[in-house]
Formats: structure tokens, sequence, C-alpha cells
């Protein structure tokens, strides 16, 4: 089974900082990696399937990138409304896993 | 637009089984494939399993294999996962997630349902 790493495992940053959360893959992925957001209380929501391809409708501040068993989530300028939960996913082959999550906050 | 909604929450005691379900709206169940998650303390995002209705089959994550079951009802457009033999550990908010038939990225997702297991 795949396992995902992501780091770290909270943040804390100030509005309008650049936020970088990293996913590492135990294996080797191709591009099969998605990203999505967790408000408390809240379901997740998909932000990213196929490693850069953006929810449409989500603000262009968020980006992915990465290859392999190396993917980033860019948040280019922090906003309030970001803060939440972060999981990478990855769909290489069954079973699904998630990384532990990256919990943002403002500081 | 496809849209989930989950039973609601349920006290269940340890040693029991649990029936959540997910109606869905929007789209014949064929069209889809649906997952189910939970969160779990300290390990982020646990996937139960994934079911494809136009064939009818399921796969389920090792760590639940033999003990949960996803199955779906193209007359009323639902699909449920079953888990049994459930432990304080059951205890978490369960959610469905709809994905692309062929595909594996989770774009709409149920409300969540609270499962509580205990004595």
């Amino acid at each position: 089974d795949v396992q995902l790493t992501q780091s770290p495992s909270s943040l804390s940053a100030s509005i309008g900082d650049r936020v970088t959360i990293t996913c590492q893959a135990s294996l080797h992925i191709k591009d099969s990696l998605n990203w999505y957001q967790m408000k408390p209380g809240t379901a997740p929501e998909l932000l990213i399937s196929d490693v850069s391809k953006l929810k449409p409708g989500l603000p262009p501040r968020f980006s992915g990138g990465g290859y392999g068993t190396h993917f980033t989530l860019t948040i280019t300028s922090l906003q309030a409304e970001d803060i939440a939960t972060y999981y990478c996913q990855h769909y290489h082959s069954l079973p699904l896993t998630f990384g532990g999550g990256t919990k943002l906050e403002i500081k | 637009q496809v849209h989930l909604v989950q039973s609601g929450a349920d006290v269940k005691k340890p040693g029991s089984s649990v029936r959540v379900s997910c109606k869905v709206s929007g789209g014949p169940l064929d069209d889809f494939s649906f997952n189910w998650v939970r969160p779990a303390p300290g390990q982020g995002l646990e996937w139960l399993g994934r079911f494809l209705p136009i064939l009818g089959v399921a796969y389920y994550g090792p760590k639940f294999q033999g003990r949960v079951t996803i199955t779906g009802d193209k007359a009323t457009n639902t699909v449920y996962m079953d888990l049994n033999s459930l432990t304080s550990e059951d205890t978490a908010v369960y959610y469905c997630a709809k994905a692309e038939r062929a595909g594996y990225y989770l774009d709409i997702w149920g409300q969540g349902t609270l499962i509580t297991v205990s004595s």
C-alpha cells in the first residue's frame, strides 16, 4: 500500500503569507494525487485533482505541483478563510490512502 | 448537480452493527462510484472502501476488510455502508463521497454521519 507523509503536521502563518505543504509518497505514483480542504465541522472539499488541476470556482491562490513521490500544495497569499486541515490522497492503486493532514492556523 | 444526503447520527453498543445511508440526487448511481471515508484521530482520513454500482462490486480497505460492506439500491438511488463488530475506536463521523465512474477524485461529499459506539 502507498503511504503518504505530509509535512508539516501543523503550520501557523500570517494573512498574506505564502504557504507550502508537502506530501511524500512511499512509492512512485506518477501524477495520481489529489488535495482536499477540511474545515471544522464540515465535510472535506476537493481542492486539486491530478496534482495540479484546480477545482472550478476555487480561487487561483491555490496551486499544486510535483510528480512521482514528492508533491506540494501552495497557497500564494493566505486568507482567513483558508484556515483548515489539508489532506493529500493518492489513487495510484487500491487501497486509496490519505496523508495525515496539515492543520493550518493564523498567526 | 449531484447531491448526497446521509442518514442521521446514531449510537451503537460495542459488538453491534451500523448501517449508514447516502441518498443520491442529480444522477443515476450507475454514472458514478462512491467511497466511504472517516477521520481517524492523529492519522488523517481513512478510506473504508469504494462501490461501483454499474458493476455491483465493492473494494475495501485492508483495515476494514471483513467488517465493512458497501452496497447500493438503484431503485431508491441510495448507497449503504454497513460496519459490524463495532468498538469504541469506530466512533467517528462517516462520509460518503462521489467520484466519476472511472475516477478517483472525490468531488462531492455528503454532510457526514456521526456514529458513536458506547456501552
